[in-house]
């Protein structure tokens, strides 16, 4: 069974960082992308980019370039991503997003609050 | 970008309708477009995937349908268990574009 756990809700100061995990299991990690996925309080749904966990290639919407950095660990066959230079607009819920069965599996979201 | 606009943005229906959400691209996006249900507290869960394929698991009273640029989900007979924000979702071209989401509430 596939299966995407993502680590615990995160405060942030304003100006700092803050790093998600998703662990994946129940497939073969390197064998797709895995997508991240912003979703403001009471918003819709933003994609931020993607990685491919085998080659470590990565692509990021323009708006996310300079926000955002996800990496992977194929050791532990876990996605992470990294929120740099937070402020309020930060604050929201991250999921990671398998490329499994055309972005069929999800993890449960992390809720980032950036608060002072 | 490609530009996703979900109509109505708040539906209200009775059990047992058959209701009708809506989905239009900015451009052709060549039938790849997911449906997604979402309800309070919880991930995006697909529902149909590249235009009309029912995701296991899913209901057969949800079915899909569109092409080029307008796409449609359609649910045969509303239950209650319905109720929640739906999103399309464009996977044709980078960046990937979602709507901004029917809410389907009941009357």
């Amino acid at each position: 069974e596939v299966q995407l756990q993502q680590s615990g809700p995160e405060v942030g100061r304003p100006g700092s960082s803050v790093k998600i995990s998703c662990k994946a299991s129940g497939y073969t990690f390197t064998d797709y992308v895995m997508n991240w996925v912003k979703q403001s309080p009471g918003q819709g749904l933003e994609w931020i980019g993607w990685i491919d966990p085998e080659y470590g290639s990565t692509d990021y919407a323009e708006k996310f370039k300079k926000k955002a950095t996800l990496t992977a660990d194929t050791s532990s066959n876990t996605a992470y991503i990294q929120l740099s230079s937070l402020t309020s607009e930060d604050t929201a819920t991250y999921f990671c997003a398998s490329s499994i069965g055309w972005f069929a599996y999800w993890g449960q979201g992390t809720l980032v609050t950036v608060s002072s | 970008d490609i530009q996703m606009t979900q109509s109505p943005s708040v539906l209200s229906a009775s059990v047992g309708d058959r209701v009708t959400l809506n989905c239009k691209a900015s451009q052709n996006i060549n039938k790849y477009l997911n449906w997604y249900q979402q309800k309070l507290g919880e991930a995006p869960k697909l529902l149909i995937y590249n235009t009309n394929n029912l995701q296991t698991g899913i209901p057969s009273r949800f079915s899909g349908s569109g092409s080029g640029t307008d796409y449609t989900l359609t649910i045969s007979s509303l239950q209650p268990e319905d109720v929640a924000t739906y999103f399309c979702f464009q996977h044709n071209s980078w960046p990937y574009t979602f709507g901004a989401g029917t809410k389907l509430e009941l009357k």
